[in-house]
């Protein structure tokens, strides 16, 4: 059972657009939905996280949306540029602290 | 500061062989946990720890072992190796804490080959 389902699994955005990155959960106990980058190489890096009680988190060109009824999130990415270009995940957690990842999306930025 | 260290970076077994992962942080992290990291399947949580002798099984936890002694290491053992576990793993730490939610710091990952 897949409890955090991402899409798309690849991105293509060309310099200064949007990259919208999107995804479902299906556990109403998660409480903790955070965007990891990960480039080549590298670990995971934790990006921006936000919590169900608010619709909308933003830092600098990264911004999450949420929507509580509808269980789902985005990842928006504003004038996006080549060092954006990474795999993104996002991810959710229970009050266990225990985080379980989307697969992940491969994200590209034409210069 | 080092973070969180794992060791080896890279390794290769041969079927049927037994190793350790290793993993410590120096941040006195009392959450623990181990990823496996496989093409277009994301991260997958093998165990997890929430305190120095507490450790519990995630998603996939068949064919490895863990133990906390200690706050700073979180060793993961591999019994008899396959080539199904052929991976990237990695370790991740969090001050965590009653659901406090913070985000998890990763190692750099252990790329392992098993043949």
């Amino acid at each position: 059972q897949q409890q955090v389902k991402q899409s798309p699994q690849s991105l293509i955005v060309q310099k200064g657009g949007i990259s919208i990155i999107n995804c479902a959960y299906e556990n109403t106990a998660f409480d903790y939905f955070p965007w990891y980058q990960q480039f080549p190489g590298k670990g995971p890096a934790l990006l921006i996280a936000i919590r169900p009680d608010v619709s909308e988190k933003k830092e600098g060109r990264f911004t999450i949306s949420f929507n509580k009824s509808a269980k789902q999130f985005s990842l928006h990415i504003m004038d996006s540029q080549p060092g954006d270009s990474a795999t993104y995940f996002c991810a959710a957690s229970d009050r266990d602290d225990k985080i379980i990842f989307g697969k992940g999306t491969r994200l590209h930025i034409l210069p | 500061n080092a973070g969180v260290t794992q060791t080896p970076k890279f390794q290769v077994l041969k079927t049927g062989q037994s190793m350790t992962l290793q993993c410590a942080q120096d941040m006195n992290h009392e959450y623990m946990s181990w990823y496996r990291q496989d093409p277009g399947m994301g991260l997958r949580l093998i165990h997890y720890s929430v305190g120095a002798g507490i450790t519990d099984q995630g998603e996939v936890p068949n064919g490895y072992n863990v133990s906390r002694s200690t706050t700073e290491d979180f060793p993961l053992r591999l019994l008899s190796a396959a080539p199904s576990q052929t991976s990237v793993y990695f370790c991740a730490s969090t001050r965590g804490g009653q659901g406090a939610n913070y985000g998890y710091t990763f190692g750099s990952g252990t790329r392992l080959t098993v043949v």
